[in-house]
């Protein structure tokens, strides 16, 4: 069965890093997102992505972060000065798109972030 | 603006009980979808059912049932004769038309075995 693939699994980091975390989508899906959990906490959207742009971001998603689809099959998000609060499961997700029906999101296995 | 409540933070049940999971959404758009997800110790989110907001019909999956009243906007899950597998945390979410899913804090179930 196709799947979401995140790569790392766990990332450790240090304040003021950059880190890139990996998903490799679907492969006939066409829209992206990225999603985060703060430890115990409730999953929170952060970005979607269509048509090689961004479609929404919410305001968690500043100027530290950003995605990109640099070939066919990856899509990134990109941290450039990690903060010790941007610790967290970073989830990949993406949904197909069908004329005319609404299709479900599916989720990676998360990349656990931690910034020390 | 958009919301998803899920009241109860944890429940405990004896293994083979039924247990519900609350959940109650608040949205003005007219055509929303209704989901469901599992996460597991293991962290991953498992998708267990999608559902628009055209369709009341209730669903029912093995031991998983989902009934959906617009009239309580409530979206409640049901585990019947629940297994220590059924262990995780479960979230409700909302997607209307801006495309993002919106999830609620999350229940977790502990299944005694």
């Amino acid at each position: 069965e196709p799947e979401v693939t995140q790569t790392p699994s766990h990332q450790v980091t240090q304040m003021g890093q950059e880190v890139i975390l990996h998903c490799v989508p679907i492969s006939n899906h066409l829209y992206f997102y990225w999603y985060r959990q703060i430890l115990g906490q409730k999953v929170e959207f952060l970005v979607s992505f269509y048509n090689n742009e961004i479609s929404e971001k919410s305001e968690i998603f500043d100027d530290q972060f950003s995605v990109e689809r640099p070939d066919g099959s990856n899509f990134t998000l990109k941290i450039r000065s990690t903060k010790l609060e941007d610790s967290a499961m970073y989830f990949c997700a993406s949904r197909l798109r069908l004329a005319g029906r609404d299709t479900e999101a599916f989720f990676g296995q998360g990349t656990r972030l931690t910034v020390v | 603006a958009q919301k998803v409540t899920q009241a109860q933070t944890e429940i405990s049940v004896v293994e083979k009980e039924d247990v519900t999971l609350d959940c109650v959404y608040e949205t003005r758009d007219t055509t929303y979808y209704l989901f469901w997800y599992k996460q597991p110790p293991s962290g991953e989110l498992v998708f267990l059912i999608r559902r628009n907001s055209f369709d009341e019909q209730n669903e029912i999956s093995g031991r998983y049932s989902w009934n959906f009243q617009k009239s309580t906007s409530s979206f409640n899950f049901t585990i019947t004769a629940s297994q220590v597998v059924d262990s995780a945390v479960y979230f409700c979410a909302l997607r209307s038309r801006d495309d993002k899913i919106i999830f609620g804090k999350g229940t977790r179930l502990h299944i005694l075995p």
